[in-house]
């Protein structure tokens, strides 16, 4: 079974700028978590999507927001680009269902680093 | 709002010596899971262990295991017979067993270096 992918692996974008990542889950997972890791503030929940609705949000500014497809890919969209927003964002896939531990599988992330 | 502490920023080992890592967290709920993350130089997060705080059995696999004080908000994990490839940085994470949905809250991390 093919893990998670993300898409690009890199990014390099200017302050004021927006960027879309892009997450393909495992086949059958319906739930996709996006978090930021950052070396100061470590990893830290952003959204979840769960049969395209979003399900879950962290803290964050309504800069960041996201989407669902039916086919359960997701995508995360930053706009106004700061250079906090430079981090490695990690997208996670599970069944999503309600009850047990659901647990997550990791993509290899995207590092986003903003100029 | 529940949080997770990892107070051991750095760690290090010994080849085929044990070492074990602290986690505490803070909650107000009874029922939740507890999970071990490893995350080496590639990026990639992996689950090592996960615990569910309503059973009193400690989680095991293989090399790992977790001692599990539900009293004491404490869930620490022993790596035995170490080996270079356990060399990561760890994160321990907690989520809430009633929430909708499966988003995390991970400590900061405890960064394990293993030596020959």
């Amino acid at each position: 079974k093919a893990g998670v992918t993300q898409t690009p692996r890199y990014l390099i974008k200017t302050r004021g700028q927006q960027v879309t990542l892009s997450c393909s889950p495992i086949s059958g997972h319906r739930s996709v978590s996006w978090y930021q890791q950052t070396p100061g503030q470590g990893l830290q929940f952003l959204f979840e999507y769960f049969s395209e609705t979003q399900r879950n949000k962290g803290n964050f500014p309504g800069r960041f927001s996201g989407r669902q497809f039916s086919n359960s890919r997701s995508e995360m969209n930053v706009s106004t680009l700061e250079l906090g927003d430079s981090a490695l964002y990690l997208c996670a896939s599970s069944y999503g269902g309600s009850g047990g531990a659901n647990e997550q599988f990791f993509g290899p992330g995207t590092r986003l680093t903003v100029l | 709002a529940q949080t997770v502490t990892q107070s051991q920023p750095e760690m290090s080992v010994q080849e085929a010596e044990t070492v074990t890592l602290s986690c505490t967290y803070d909650t107000s709920e009874s029922d939740y899971y507890l999970f071990w993350y490893k995350q080496p130089p590639s990026r990639q997060m992996i689950l090592v262990i996960r615990q569910e705080a309503y059973k009193q059995q400690n989680a095991t696999e293989n090399r790992f295991s977790v001692n599990f004080q539900k009293a004491a908000k404490s869930f620490s994990l022993k790596i035995s017979d170490s080996q270079l490839g356990d060399a990561a940085m760890y994160f321990c994470a907690y989520r809430s067993f009633n929430q909708a949905g499966t988003a995390l809250i991970f400590g900061k991390g405890t960064t394990l270096s293993v030596s020959s």
